[in-house]
């Protein structure tokens, strides 16, 4: 598959177990805040998104809890699965001369322990 | 079934030989982006478009052309490529409105020896 990063922050957890991935962003301005699941050898895929104005959102076996003061961002998965393994992207919505644009984190690599 | 697709997959070319990477939806979908990623530096947007005829440069546009001439593609042009553009890209189309949400293609591996 394709290599999507050679330095990013690992998160290695056993299959079962839950994950917790985290972000902090940078522009308060923000109106969304997103997370990106991308595969080896795949474009990145929209999991879950949560609006400035909330704090938790919940999907299937995913919630997204951002914390406005601390400008912190997080994805929990439950009962991780050996198909959650992925680099998993932060990104912020933000609006630009009436135009949208996702800026993107770096990116956590996520592995599944057997 | 609903899908963005680039072409090619893969590409090996040499310095200032001009290339085109194409992109293509088939979702109806106004706003396309195109994102190059590289090692430690995330997803960086290239250019972007909200509509036919209608595109914006992104945070790295430098060596990089686009065209929306019709809703559906979205072509990358390198008129003269160079070897620190060398990377994976991708690109991506969203409803306008819905931007945060968009659906990827499967990536281009670019080599400039």
């Amino acid at each position: 598959g394709e290599s999507v990063g050679l330095h990013l922050p690992t998160l290695s957890v056993q299959e079962g177990d839950n994950s917790i991935i985290n972000c902090a962003y940078s522009n308060s301005a923000s109106d969304y805040f997103i997370w990106y699941k991308q595969e080896s050898g795949k474009g990145p895929q929209f999991i879950i998104d949560i609006r400035s104005n909330m704090d938790k959102r919940q999907g299937q076996r995913v919630t997204v809890l951002l914390n406005k003061t601390v400008k912190h961002l997080s994805l929990q998965i439950a009962a991780t699965q050996p198909g959650d393994s992925a680099v998993y992207f932060c990104a912020e919505n933000q609006i630009i001369q009436g135009a949208q644009k996702l800026v993107f984190g770096q990116g956590t690599r996520l592995t599944i322990n057997p | 079934e609903a899908q963005v697709t680039q072409n090619p997959r893969y590409l090996i070319t040499v310095t200032g030989k001009k290339l085109t990477v194409t992109c293509s939806q088939n979702m109806n979908h106004e706003y396309m982006s195109w994102y190059r990623q590289d090692p430690g530096l995330g997803l960086r947007q290239i250019y972007y478009s909200m509509n036919v005829e209608v595109t914006d440069k992104g945070d790295v546009p430098e060596g990089y052309k686009v065209s929306r001439k019709e809703k559906r593609n979205f072509p990358l042009i390198l008129e003269s490529p160079s070897p620190n553009q060398t990377s994976l890209y991708f690109c991506a189309s969203a409803r306008l409105g819905g931007a945060r949400e968009q659906y990827f293609g499967p990536g281009t591996r670019l080599t400039v020896t």
